[in-house]
């Protein structure tokens, strides 16, 4: 099946700095990805719509400023945590589709912020 | 957008016993997928529902879909260890690649 890689899978920073995260779609390309986060025993939140060629799509409350996304090539796309605080600790996912349809999710980025 | 209720948050059972989650909505849905997350790990796709009245059975586990579409519901027959994780339903839009996530339910099995 389709694969999606996201690099990297664990990080640690510290308060102040900025976190990039890259979401790779390798078998196939992607037009759009996703971006979510997922807090502790909780569900996955839609937090923007990545688009290739063209500005990001953010959910309501997201600060697209914090969260810098590009969609530079139809298979990369990168989340930047941008001035990251503790409160932004969280695992971060993307996923994209290879057409309508099921969803292939990357493995997801666990960020801790100190 | 789309929103559906998924229901129950959490499951205890026993190894052996059955298994079921339901995801309802107050709109008729396109379609509705199903995944799987295992515990550290990230959803995998398990199905996708689009016919009214819908059942499709994977081993042990059998997806519906209503008959009017808004509601589905995933049984596991028999529980295993290996059944561990959080079951979300995902329903997107005609046509959208965005979908929509319940809140999941998280299963865990006792031996």
């Amino acid at each position: 099946g389709a694969v999606v890689s996201q690099h990297p899978s664990r990080v640690i920073c510290k308060s102040g700095t900025s976190v990039k995260i890259e979401c790779r779609s390798l078998d196939f390309q992607a037009t759009t990805m996703f971006w979510y986060r997922q807090f502790p025993k909780q569900s996955l939140m839609l937090m923007a719509t990545s688009n290739e060629g063209s500005k990001a799509t953010y959910e309501q409350g997201v600060e697209k400023d914090k969260f810098l996304i590009n969609h530079a090539s139809l298979t990369l796309s990168t989340l930047t945590v941008t001035s990251a605080h503790p409160e932004d600790s969280s695992f971060y996912i993307c996923s994209a589709s290879p057409g309508a349809g099921e969803a292939f999710f990357g493995q997801g980025t666990r960020l801790t912020v100190v | 957008g789309q929103q559906v209720m998924q229901i129950p948050q959490y499951q205890h059972v026993q190894e052996g016993e059955d298994f079921t989650t339901y995801c309802n909505s107050s709109t008729t849905l396109s379609n509705i997928q199903w995944y799987k997350q295992r515990p550290g790990g990230h959803p995998v796709f398990l199905i996708q529902l689009v016919k009214s009245g819908e059942v499709k059975k994977q081993k042990r586990l059998t997806f519906q879909f209503g008959e009017a579409k808004k509601n589905s519901s995933l049984h596991i027959t028999a529980t295993q260890t290996t059944d561990v994780g959080t079951y979300f339903c995902a329903v997107s839009g005609a046509g959208s690649y965005q979908l929509t996530f319940g809140k999941g339910t998280k299963l865990s099995v006792i031996p």
